[in-house]
């Protein structure tokens, strides 16, 4: 089974500023890596597919990086409604499908 | 407009039995591989189960082998979760999601399993 790491569990960052979030694999999954945004109540949101591709509807603020082992997830510009929890989930090798445990993006 | 409407959820006491249903709307059902995922209150994600388009391939968690059984119904746009032998940390919001690739591309709201006696 491959294990998903997020670092950090939070971060808290002003609006407007800059946030990247980071993701690494135990293992290689190529590009097969998703990322997610869950808000409280809501199910989660696919923002990006294949490490780099914006999911349909995704502002461009939002992009990934990285391959292998190592990914990122950066916000160019936070808006309120960016603050919210994120996860990372590989797809190049399942069952099982594996996510992270997720970092809070919180309000500074 | 794409909608999953899980279903079933609800109060279960420990080793009972819960079917949950996912109806689907808005897209090609039967193109689609579909998942379930769930997550404990306060926790992360966890994958449950998948089942291929056709419904021949099924795959499992190790924590619900021969406990869960997931099926599908392309006539009638719906998956299913049956839950025998419930636990209580099996108490959480489960997800029903439609996958192409592999990344979750279509979620459901939800449905509240809670395992308690």
């Amino acid at each position: 089974e491959i294990v998903m790491t997020q670092s950090p569990a939070t971060l808290s960052v002003s609006p407007g500023e800059r946030a990247t979030l980071s993701c690494r694999a135990s293992q290689s999954v190529s590009s097969n890596l998703a990322w997610y945004q869950q808000k409280p109540g809501q199910a989660p949101r696919l923002l990006i597919y294949g490490a780099s591709t914006r999911a349909t509807g995704i502002p461009a603020r939002f992009s990934g990086s990285g391959s292998g082992t190592e990914f990122s997830l950066t916000i160019s510009s936070l808006q309120s409604e960016d603050f919210a929890v994120y996860y990372c989930q590989q797809y190049n090798n399942w069952p099982p499908d594996t996510f992270g445990q997720g970092t809070k993006l919180e309000i500074k | 407009e794409v909608q999953l409407l899980e279903s079933g959820g609800g109060l279960v006491q420990p080793g009972g039995s819960l079917r949950l249903s996912c109806a689907a709307s808005g897209f090609t059902f039967s193109n689609y591989a579909m998942r379930w995922v769930r997550q404990a209150p306060g926790k992360g994600l966890e994958w449950v189960s998948t089942i291929s388009t056709s419904g021949g391939s099924t795959y499992y968690a190790d924590s619900v082998k021969g406990r869960f059984t997931i099926s599908r119904d392309n006539s009638k746009n719906t998956l299913y979760l049956q839950m025998n032998s419930l636990r209580a940390e099996e108490t959480a919001m489960y997800y029903c999601a439609g996958t192409l690739r592999g990344d979750y591309i279509y979620w459901g709201q939800g449905t509240l399993v809670t395992v308690s006696s």
